[in-house]
């Protein structure tokens, strides 16, 4: 009964591959994001979007793509993929005020080889 | 530029003590500050926030301090168990979306 779920959990591919990480949150939140956790550890983010509606959007090459189907999902689509987009890829999302905080999904280790 | 930093990568405490975790920031406009643990191959869980209009709040063992003249803010765990030992992270927000990160402290609480 996990509240946020990513799939896959690791995902190992070659260079110029596409490839996709989907996101749920089960909690009825409004807004989702994308963060990423980089080899130096910093966690920073993508892109945010609620109800469906793209609202932050960081510098992100354009190869990465968000997509919304519905307030309860948010996936993201990398094209052509590089070495240097190896990293920890954290699905999130947050409901009114920040009480409680973000739920964070457990993350998709992405390797490119 | 990193706005929000954590100068102390790691921390090791006895069990039973005080872990006192540090993270100072740059941007004076954030207003509110909160603190994540973390656990390998698990996702950052929220542990406890702060009002940039409060210096202090207290859950449990955790107490979060706020001093915005020195953009500071401290997490405070007393007593230190073995299950705390994690990563932890703080984080900042400007208007209620995204949040600047730094870049963790792992606690290691020793028996």
């Amino acid at each position: 009964d996990t509240a946020v779920s990513q799939t896959p959990k690791y995902l190992v591919t070659q260079m110029g591959n596409d490839k996709s990480i989907k996101c749920e949150q089960n909690l009825g939140h409004d807004t989702m994001y994308w963060y990423k956790q980089d080899s130096k550890k910093f966690l920073k983010i993508m892109f945010s979007y609620n109800n469906k509606e793209l609202i932050i959007n960081e510098t992100v090459p354009n190869r990465f793509s968000p997509k919304s189907p519905d307030k309860a999902h948010l996936n993201l689509h990398i094209n052509s993929l590089e070495l240097g987009d190896s990293a920890v890829y954290f699905c999130a999302s947050s409901g009114d005020g920040f009480n409680y905080g973000y739920t964070f999904g457990s993350g998709t280790r992405l390797t490119v080889v | 530029d990193q706005q929000v930093k954590q100068n102390s990568p790691s921390l090791s405490v006895q069990e039973g003590r005080i872990s006192i975790l540090n993270c100072d920031y740059t941007n004076s406009m954030f207003d509110y500050f909160l603190w994540y643990k973390k656990y390998p191959a698990e996702g950052p869980t929220f542990l406890i926030s702060i009002s940039s209009i409060k210096d202090k709040n207290e859950d449990g063992r955790f107490t979060v301090f706020l001093n915005k003249s020195a953009k500071h803010l401290s997490l405070h765990i007393v007593p230190s168990q073995p299950g705390d030992s994690a990563v932890y992270f703080c984080a900042a927000s400007l208007g209620g979306y995204a949040l600047n990160f730094g870049k963790g402290t792992s606690l290691l609480v020793t028996p």
